[in-house]
C-alpha cells in the first residue's frame, strides 16, 4: 500500500513550457486535491475532485487545468509555465462519508519555473 | 473569509522544553481544526484533530484544545525531542463545504540536543 504518490519528484521548466503532474492513491479516495505551497503562506488549494471525472476551482485555479480521468489518478496541468508558478506542489486524497475530512498526502513536486 | 492565523517562526528549543504553537483562525459557523506536521523531505500527516469547541486534540505527546471562545487551537508539548523537529501547520475545514481546508503559514521547529 504506497498511498499516495507524486511524479515527478523534481523538475525545472522554463517560461512558456508545459509539463504535467501526477498524483496516484491506491486507498479508494473518492476525493483528490492539488496544492501549492509557498513559503510564508502554507497550502492553497489550486483545484480538488469529489470523484472520477469530476473537477472543482479551488482557491488559486489560474493557470492551471486537472483532469481525473480515472479515479486513482488526479493530473495537474501547466500548458505555459510561468516564474510565479514556481512553488513544490502537494498532492492528497480522502474517503467520502462524515468523520473522514483527514486529508492524506503525497511527498510533494517541486517545480521551478526560470 | 475562512482563515488561519499561527506564530511566526522559526521556533528553537533545546530538548526536554515546553513547546506552544498559536494558532487562532477566523471562519463562519464551527470549523473542524487540525493540525499536520511536515518532516523533512516528506508531505504533511496529520497530527491531532478536534471537530467540536472544547475537544481536546492529543498524539504522539502533543496536545490542542479547540476554543470556541478565544477562536484558538494552540499546540503543545511538555517536552519535545530532538525527532519533533518539523514544520507543523494548522488548518481547518469548515462544515459546510469539506473540500475547503484552509492552512496557516507553518512554523517551522528546530530541537537541539
Amino acid at each position: 500500500n504506497a498511498g499516495v504518490t507524486q511524479t515527478p519528484k523534481f523538475r525545472v521548466l522554463k517560461t512558456g513550457q508545459s509539463m504535467t503532474l501526477l498524483c496516484a492513491q491506491d486507498m479508494n479516495h473518492e476525493y483528490m486535491y492539488w496544492y501549492r505551497q509557498d513559503p510564508g503562506m502554507g497550502l492553497r488549494l489550486i483545484h480538488y475532485s469529489v470523484g472520477e471525472g469530476t473537477t472543482a476551482k479551488g482557491e488559486v485555479p489560474d493557470g492551471y487545468n486537472v483532469s481525473r480521468l480515472k479515479k486513482q489518478n488526479f493530473l495537474l496541468g501547466l500548458e505555459s509555465a510561468a516564474p510565479s508558478q514556481t512553488s513544490v506542489y502537494f498532492c492528497a486524497s480522502r474517503p467520502s462519508g462524515t468523520g473522514s475530512d483527514e486529508q492524506y498526502f503525497g511527498p510533494g513536486t517541486r517545480l521551478t519555473v526560470t | 473569509g475562512n482563515s488561519v492565523t499561527q506564530m511566526e517562526g522559526p521556533v528553537t528549543l533545546s530538548e526536554e522544553a515546553f513547546l506552544t504553537i498559536n494558532c487562532t483562525y477566523t471562519a463562519t459557523g464551527y470549523p473542524s481544526l487540525f493540525w499536520y506536521v511536515q518532516y523533512p523531505g516528506e508531505g504533511l500527516q496529520l497530527l491531532l484533530k478536534a471537530t467540536k469547541a472544547d475537544d481536546k486534540g492529543s498524539n504522539k505527546g502533543f496536545e490542542a484544545t479547540y476554543r470556541k471562545e478565544t477562536t484558538s487551537f494552540h499546540l503543545e508539548k511538555g517536552s519535545v525531542q530532538v525527532s519533533d523537529s518539523a514544520v507543523y501547520f494548522c488548518a481547518l475545514i469548515r462544515r459546510n463545504n469539506n473540500n475547503d481546508m484552509r492552512f496557516g503559514a507553518g512554523t517551522r521547529l528546530t530541537v537541539k540536543p
